[in-house]
């Protein structure tokens, strides 16, 4: 399977708790996005990677995110001392940059759903 | 907040019967994109349609894109219950080119057999 690769699927904890997920993007792919997206709603923009740098992040994006791409493959997306608004669905997409970038379509894993107590 | 808005919010259809999901955005865009979701799922990308474009077509499905009323439509047709999942559409800004998709809140769309 060359799609995105999210991890773990559902992910509960305990409210002040930390958690880490991973994503694995379509491996010729150098744009890397983080999205949430809460019932019934459509899903928001947290921050983007090009390669491994980190160009822009929504002001979602509390300082208790952050967000990491350190070989310009894999991410991973921390929250620490999680809320319980931070109960959502976590979507990771991947595209083609460059010069034919804005016409190259996002494609996204099957998400990591947090369900805090 | 959201800039694409689809109507309806929830649509019924028998299989069959054609399905049409409408989507106004606010600013110029490079492309539009529609996604379908099933329930508990991640998006699966439908088709794009850059800002230069009218129509496009894509086995069952239509796109229209009309970049002077801010507004495009899509079309299932001969619509399946395998069709039944959340459609939403993305706006690719031309401000933000390539950074972000800007989704609507979707349509619901259920296909009864």
């Amino acid at each position: 399977d060359t799609g995105v690769s999210q991890n773990p699927r559902h992910k509960i904890t305990k409210r002040g708790q930390n958690v880490t997920f991973r994503c694995d993007p379509i491996s010729e792919h150098n744009r890397l996005y983080w999205y949430r997206q809460t019932l019934g709603q459509g899903p928001e923009f947290l921050t983007y990677f090009q390669n491994e740098a980190q160009l822009e992040k929504s002001r979602l994006l509390s300082d208790r995110f952050s967000a990491e791409r350190p070989k310009g493959s894999f991410s991973t997306l921390e929250i620490q001392r999680t809320e319980q608004g931070d109960s959502a669905m976590y979507l990771c997409a991947s595209s083609l940059g460059g010069p034919q970038g804005k016409f190259s379509s996002q494609h996204f894993g099957d998400g990591t759903r947090l369900s805090i107590l | 907040s959201q800039q694409g808005e689809e109507d309806p919010q929830a649509l019924s259809i028998q299989e069959g019967e054609n399905a049409t999901m409408n989507c106004s955005y606010k600013t110029s865009i490079n492309n539009l994109q529609w996604y379908r979701q099933n329930s508990g799922r991640g998006l699966v990308h439908l088709i794009l349609i850059r800002s230069n474009e009218r129509e496009k077509h894509s086995g069952r499905l239509r796109v229209t894109l009309d970049t002077s009323k801010k507004s495009s439509s899509l079309l299932i047709t001969a619509s399946r219950a395998a069709d039944t999942a959340s459609y939403f559409c993305a706006t690719d800004k031309r401000e933000t080119s390539g950074s972000r998709l800007t989704f609507g809140e979707g349509t619901q769309l259920t296909v009864n057999p």
